[in-house]
């Protein structure tokens, strides 16, 4: 079945350090892909998403891009700061569905 | 423009109880999704309901729970006799539309505690 797999966390990293945070995907047809945050006791947010391969979905500062070949949507900053610190959920939408369906969750703490 | 609402925020139940959790979509949105997330875990889809009806409920454990989105009214998570594995965080999320790129806005989340 259709599936999301992120890197481990927790990530730790200091004040204006470069993110990357891995997201490969097992998915028939073309699915979309998705980023969410959550932060402590709240709902998911959307960060960013992309619905066809080669897309690059950017918000904030964060930038994924949708490759097929590779299977991947792998989440990037340049620059991160203390309020960046949360949980983030990368996520696909199977063709023909809406249902979303979540990688484990990636925490990133960002320490001045 | 309120965002999707859910309460309450926080349900303590005791062990073979009742829990009823409430979810109003945004506001012109008519598909409604839950979700549960266990400690540590991500989230899990669990049912997919449009006003009035089921659409998708691969998700959802086959007994104690049911879900329903009534003509009027919030969309209700319902789960009957309560057990400590039911202790999670319980997120509602609301569409405008069903395809695949259809943004999912989420509501902050019922926690529940089974005791």
């Amino acid at each position: 079945g259709d599936s999301v797999t992120q890197m481990e966390g927790p990530v730790t990293l200091s004040e204006e350090a470069f993110l990357t945070i891995n997201c490969t995907y097992t998915a028939t047809g073309y699915p979309s892909l998705f980023w969410y945050v959550q932060y402590p006791g709240e709902g998911l947010q959307l960060l960013l998403k992309a619905t066809k391969a080669d897309d690059k979905g950017s918000n904030k500062g964060f930038e994924a891009t949708y490759r097929k070949e590779t299977t991947s949507f792998h989440l990037e900053k340049g620059s991160v700061q203390v309020s960046d610190s949360a949980v983030y959920f990368c996520a696909l939408t199977p063709s023909g569905t809406g249902k979303l369906i979540f990688g484990q969750g990636t925490t990133l703490q960002v320490k001045p | 423009n309120a965002g999707v609402m859910q309460n309450p925020r926080h349900l303590v139940r005791r062990r073979g109880q009742e829990a009823r959790l409430r979810c109003s979509p945004m506001k012109g949105h008519s598909h409604v999704y839950w979700y549960r997330q266990l400690p540590e875990e991500g989230l899990k889809f669990m049912v997919y309901l449009q006003k009035e009806n089921i659409i998708d409920e691969s998700g959802m454990p086959k007994e104690r729970f049911s879900a329903e989105f009534p003509k009027e009214g919030p969309s209700i998570l319902r789960i009957q006799q309560v057990v400590r594995g039911d202790s999670a965080a319980y997120f509602c999320a609301s569409s405008l539309g069903a395809q695949k790129q259809e943004t999912q806005y989420f509501g902050p989340g019922t926690r529940l505690l089974v005791l």
